[in-house]
């Protein structure tokens, strides 16, 4: 079965720097997505990605988020300043269409 | 705020026998239904999806959904260890292709051999 891959699975981090994670979503897939997961809590929508831009995003991706598709295969989530509230799992998804949401390994994020 | 409710468990069943999941939801513009399975530090995994009322059965699976309750639930039918996990109900207000999940926080499956 095909997957989404993303890169670096862990992620250590002082606050106030900042991060880029990344993710190769399913070659052929047209939406993008970034989920997150605190430890012990819900599943977190953060962003969607269609056509080279947002097409939603949730209360928590403010001014410190963004996403990027800089080439024809990778997705990125920076994250500008990061806080310690920022720690989490980070799961990057695809789909192509209305069909089934592909979510990657994750990125675990340390901000210490 | 649109919320997905879940009892967290622990459910445990003993191997062979039927385990209920239950989820509830608030926003009545939900359109599509989805069960995933997550392991300890792992990705969610899709098990089911379901999109109009009644039941919808694949394999050892069945989601049922009832709209006008607001309630879905899974059954996984002669359990195994291996369906040791935590089970996450999520909800899509659209039913097309922008998957903006809410999940829910998850049941614990424990499947006792």
């Amino acid at each position: 079965e095909p997957e989404v891959t993303q890169t670096p699975s862990h992620q250590v981090t002082q606050m106030g720097q900042e991060v880029i994670l990344r993710c190769v979503p399913i070659s052929n897939h047209l939406y993008f997505y970034w989920y997150r997961q605190i430890l012990g809590q819900k599943v977190e929508f953060l962003v969607s990605f269609y056509n080279n831009e947002i097409s939603e995003k949730s209360e928590i991706f403010d001014d410190q988020f963004s996403v990027e598709r800089p080439d024809g295969s990778n997705f990125t989530l920076k994250i500008r300043s990061t806080k310690l509230e920022d720690s989490a799992m980070y799961f990057c998804a695809s789909s192509e269409g209305a069909q089934k949401l592909f979510f990657g390994s994750g990125t675990q994020l340390s901000v210490l | 705020q649109k919320e997905v409710e879940q009892n967290s468990g622990p459910l445990s069943v003993p191997e062979g026998a039927i385990a209920s999941l239950n989820c509830t939801y608030s926003d009545r513009g939900s359109q599509s239904f989805f069960w995933y399975r997550q392991y300890s530090g792992k990705s969610p995994e899709l098990i089911m999806s379901i999109y109009s009322n009644g039941d919808k059965e694949d394999g050892r699976f069945t989601a049922q959904l009832n709209k006008a309750s607001q309630y879905v639930s899974l059954l996984i039918r002669d359990s195994q260890p291996s369906d040791s996990a935590t089970y996450l109900c999520a909800v899509n207000r659209s039913g097309g292709s922008n998957y903006k999940l809410t999940f829910g926080k998850g049941t614990l499956l424990t499947v006792n051999p």
